[in-house]
């Protein structure tokens, strides 16, 4: 039973659509997590909401908008996707009030732009 | 932004010998953590750390905060094949605990 699951895995699109990424997780958890990890590796955090509320928002185009209809969900909508989006998102969860700081990460949903 | 510099990059390795990786930042964080990352796959944490001077071990694995709050470092022991991966150390800076930070990776290789 997976705890933070991303869909889709893989994602191949021309530039200037717009795509969806889904996170669901079943850890209970009150916070999710979007982060982008670029072709060397590095992993930045985009957003993070804490029971639906948005309390972190890094320097990311406008064209990136996250929604969380609930805590257990938070989706990624990209609009007139470019060359440089193209990456690994990972999805994930963890409890903020208990904060040990460990974060449960989805498998990842790898994005490509043509 | 805020950046964890993590050295080396890369390690190159045979099995059965130790390992070492560090992480330096010129911040203070409140909680290093220490993930890994197999391909294909989403990092996974191995070892957390809460306080200054702190030493943990996991198995092969052992960590510590350092002293100043700016440093850790892991070590693996006797290292196995799947031991590969993407070796990643994390922290909460001390005046924003809502955000984890990543550091910039070290690829482990190990032949046998």
């Amino acid at each position: 039973d997976t705890a933070v699951s991303q869909t889709p895995k893989y994602l191949v699109t021309q530039m200037g659509n717009d795509k969806s990424i889904k996170c669901e997780q079943n850890l209970g958890h009150d916070t999710m997590y979007w982060y982008k990890q670029d072709s060397k590796k590095f992993l930045k955090i985009m957003f993070s909401y804490n029971n639906k509320e948005l309390i972190i928002n890094e320097t990311v185009p406008n064209r990136f908008s996250p929604k969380s209809p609930d805590k257990a969900h938070l989706n990624l909508h990209i609009n007139s996707l470019e060359l440089g989006d193209s990456a690994v998102y990972f999805c994930a969860s963890s409890q903020r009030l208990t904060n040990t700081g460990e974060l449960f990460f989805g498998e990842g949903s790898r994005l490509t732009v043509l | 932004g805020q950046q964890l510099n993590q050295s080396p990059q890369s390690m190159f390795i045979q099995e059965g010998e130790d390992v070492s990786m560090n992480c330096t930042s010129s911040s203070i964080f409140n909680t290093w953590l220490w993930y890994k990352q197999d391909p294909g796959e989403g990092p996974v944490l191995l070892i957390a750390l809460y306080k200054a001077g702190e030493l943990t071990s996991n198995g092969r694995l052992t960590a510590q905060f350092g002293i100043t709050r700016k440093d850790s470092f892991l070590n693996i022991s006797a290292s196995i094949p799947s031991d590969v991966g993407i070796y990643f150390c994390a922290g909460h800076l001390a005046y924003n605990t809502d955000k984890l930070i990543f550091g910039t990776g070290t690829r482990l290789q190990v032949f046998p």
